[in-house]
C-alpha cells in the first residue's frame, strides 16, 4: 500500500485554528477506525498525540482534535501556540498485511 | 517513566548487515508489544515490523520483509531488529517503539531516541 497523502506544509497563526488531512484508501483510513496522530519536533523522539481518530492520551492538550469522513482523517489544532510548530505525521492501520501505515508528514509553521 | 535506548546503529556496506538493539525500561516490558519505525529525510515515517509481547506474531512492511527479523528477549527486557541485505534507501534514523497494549493493538504509545544507519559505498 502507498504512503497517506498528506500536504506539505500548512501555516497559521498563533490562536487561529488549523487542520491536516490525511488521505488514504479504503483498505486502511477508510476500513478500520484506527487512525493515530505523532507530533515531531527536530531533534526529538515523535509524540502520539491522538489515538484511535479522535482519543488523546492522558497529558495532551484538548487543542488537538480528530476526525475522519470516509478515506480521510484529519488533525485539528485549535488555539495555535509556538511550540505547536513541528512536523505531525498520521498513520493508519492497514490490515494484517501491511499493518501499519504512516502519511508523509506536514510542517507547521506557526508566523 | 517509559524509557526506550537504541544502539546498534552506524555505517554499513550495501548488501552489509546490522544487528539493532533497543533496551527497554519503566515499564513492565513482557506486557507490550513493540515496534520498529525509520525516518527518513525524503521518506518520512516508515513503519518497519511489530511484534507480539510473547513474540507469539511478527508482521513486516512490505520493504523489509525477508530481510529484517524482529525479535524480543523478555528476560533482557531488549528488543532487536536483524538487518540484511541492507540497501542505500535504508538508511535513515531507527526508532525502537511500544505499544499500548501487548497484542492485536496499532497505536504506539512511546518512542526511543532513535539510532542512526548509514548505508552507503
Amino acid at each position: 500500500q502507498s504512503a497517506l497523502t498528506q500536504p506539505a506544509s500548512v501555516s497559521g497563526s498563533p490562536g487561529q485554528s488549523i487542520t491536516i488531512s490525511c488521505t488514504g484508501s479504503n483498505s486502511n483510513i477508510g476500513a478500520y477506525p484506527l487512525v493515530s496522530w505523532y507530533q515531531k519536533h527536530p531533534g526529538e523522539a515523535p509524540k502520539l498525540i491522538l489515538f484511535e481518530g479522535s482519543r488523546r492520551p492522558s497529558g495532551v492538550s484538548d487543542r488537538f482534535s480528530g476526525s475522519k469522513s470516509g478515506n480521510t482523517a484529519s488533525l485539528t489544532i485549535s488555539g495555535l501556540q509556538t511550540d505547536d510548530e513541528a512536523d505531525y505525521y498520521c498513520c493508519s492501520y492497514a490490515g494484517s498485511s501491511a499493518f501499519l501505515i504512516f502519511g508523509g508528514g506536514t510542517k507547521l509553521i506557526v508566523l | 517513566q517509559v524509557h526506550l535506548v537504541e544502539s546498534g546503529g552506524g555505517a554499513v556496506q550495501p548488501g552489509g548487515s546490522l544487528r539493532l538493539s533497543c533496551s527497554a525500561s519503566g515499564f513492565s516490558f513482557s506486557n507490550y508489544a513493540m515496534h520498529w519505525v525509520r525516518l527518513s529525510p525524503g521518506r518520512g515515517l516508515e513503519w518497519l515490523s511489530v511484534i507480539w509481547h510473547d513474540s507469539t506474531n511478527e508482521y513486516y512492511a512490505d520493504s523489509v520483509r525477508g530481510r529484517f527479523t524482529i525479535s524480543r528477549d523478555n528476560s533482557k527486557n531488549t528488543l532487536y531488529l536483524q538487518m540484511n541485505s541492507l540497501r542505500v534507501d535504508d538508511t535513515a534514523m531507527y526508532y525502537c517503539a511500544k505499544a499500548d497494549a501487548a497484542a492485536g493493538t496499532v497505536t504506539i504509545e512511546y518512542w526511543g531516541q532513535g539510532t542512526v544507519v548509514t548505508v552507503s559505498s
